[in-house]
């Protein structure tokens, strides 16, 4: 499964934009992308999931460069209710079997 | 709407006890989960299933054992607890098909051992 990487935590105000990074490197050909949003003391739970270019829900966007050695979340006019831990995973989405190894995750604090 | 329902929100054991901590999910998912979650740790993958009866080690199956078998219930066991188990666990399930693997999670269950 490949590694990702995220920023440890990210800082915002109500209304902007938040963008949240992801490097996984060693991608594969299969691997799919997922972004998890937690809450304390809650499950995660699914925001997007995408395999290459952009795809948009009514929570977020989510963006892959060609080479998808990197992907962005996007949050667009961020709320205090976002205040979250986000997690990048990847990994076959279609394989039985496959486990989920999710990392320590973006802390993201939004602030009035 | 569909559920992924943990038997316990909050329980409280002694060292040494065994301790059972239940799942259950209704979406008829072949994929269920165990994870555990500390802080600064993010969540850690104990074991899983792909289906009844089977199951294989995650990253950290040392001290547990899990049981499957029924479709719909994955359950977690502590043999013989220890503080260091003290922690959140998190049980997930996924549908593998022809859709992509989107974990469903329960509310977590969290476990204080004395």
């Amino acid at each position: 499964l490949a590694k990702t990487t995220q920023p440890i935590s990210m800082d915002s105000y109500e209304g902007q934009e938040v963008n949240i990074t992801c490097s996984h490197n060693n991608i594969a050909t299969n691997d799919y992308i997922t972004w998890y949003q937690q809450f304390p003391s809650q499950g995660p739970r699914f925001i997007i999931q995408g395999y290459k270019t952009k795809v948009t829900n009514e929570v977020a966007s989510l963006f892959i460069p060609a080479d998808r050695k990197s992907s962005t979340l996007s949050l667009p006019r961020v709320s205090l209710s976002d205040t979250a831990v986000y997690y990048c995973l990847v990994g076959d989405m279609h394989q039985a079997g496959t486990a989920l190894i999710f990392g320590k995750g973006t802390t993201l604090s939004v602030s009035s | 709407d569909v559920k992924v329902t943990q038997s316990s929100r909050y329980l409280v054991k002694r060292t040494g006890e065994k301790v059972f901590l239940e799942c259950v999910q209704d979406m008829d998912h072949e994929n269920m989960f165990w994870y555990r979650q500390d802080p600064g740790l993010g969540l850690r993958l104990i074991y899983f299933s792909y289906d009844v009866k089977m199951k294989e080690k995650g990253d950290i199956p040392e001290g547990y054992s899990v049981s499957r078998e029924k479709k719909e219930r994955f359950s977690l066991i502590l043999e013989s607890a220890s503080t260091n188990q003290t922690s959140m666990y998190l049980c997930a399930s996924s549908f593998t098909s022809t859709a992509a693997n989107v974990l469903t999670f329960g509310a977590g269950s969290r476990l204080t051992v004395l």
